[in-house]
């Protein structure tokens, strides 16, 4: 079965410093993957999503990177964290076929002071 | 018009209770409906798919109108355990594309 893992499970970072998120998926090949945040109070947006190893589709501009270096990995970066960066990390997967289920992983929990 | 609409909530209703949740989508080339469950704190989680001609599961009855453009989900006899952020998702377009979450609607279930 797949499963989908993300770490750190919670952070808190200053305010300027870098930022590596980690997501990795087992149990399948070649899926999509897809980058969410949710800020307090609010709706799950898109950041980034994938179809492929370096093939990287951003939905909103903002000071994030995403990367995927390897079929089953994909990393959300920043050189310098904003305030409103903080709030629920999300990625999930989905195997990539018509009208496929997205899975999500248990999120990382940021806070930037 | 946003991608995806739903009623904020929160419900507040007694175990035991039947409610309705119900959500609009703009584009009409979305093909792909589903209902997500969010606990508080926690990642979104399938409650089921919404297939054109309607579908239950338990408790669970998802409806699917493509004219209006308007998905619903019903919940007959409310648990303390249903309570939950209850999220409408479409796909953005046909095929192999991102889904568009609605922001949730909140329901709590009282004793």
């Amino acid at each position: 079965s797949q499963t989908i893992h993300q770490w750190p499970a919670t952070l808190v970072q200053p305010v300027g410093s870098p930022l590596s998120l980690e997501c990795t998926v087992e149990g399948t090949s070649n899926p999509n993957l897809y980058w969410y945040r949710q800020a307090a109070g609010r709706g799950l947006q898109l950041l980034f999503y994938s179809v492929g190893i370096g093939q990287i589709s951003s939905e909103v501009p903002q000071n994030l990177s995403a990367s995927r270096p390897q079929d089953r990995q994909f990393i959300l970066s920043s050189k310098k964290l904003l305030l409103s960066d903080s709030g629920f990390y999300l990625c999930a997967w989905t195997s990539g076929r018509l009208e496929e289920t997205q899975y999500f992983g248990p999120g990382t929990r940021l806070l930037v002071l | 018009r946003k991608e995806v609409e739903q009623d904020p909530g929160p419900f507040n209703v007694p175990e035991g209770a039947t409610v309705a949740f119900n959500c609009t989508y703009s584009n009409s080339a979305s093909q792909s409906f589903f209902w997500y469950r969010q606990d508080c704190r926690k990642e979104p989680k399938l409650l089921m798919s919404v297939y054109s001609s309607g579908n239950e599961d338990g408790r669970f009855t998802a409806q699917l109108n493509r004219a209006s453009q308007y998905i619903s989900l019903l919940i007959r006899d409310s648990k303390l355990s249903d309570s939950a952020t209850y999220l409408c998702v479409v796909n953005r377009y046909s095929g192999n594309t991102p889904l568009v979450f609605g922001k949730g609607t909140r329901l709590s279930v009282i004793a």
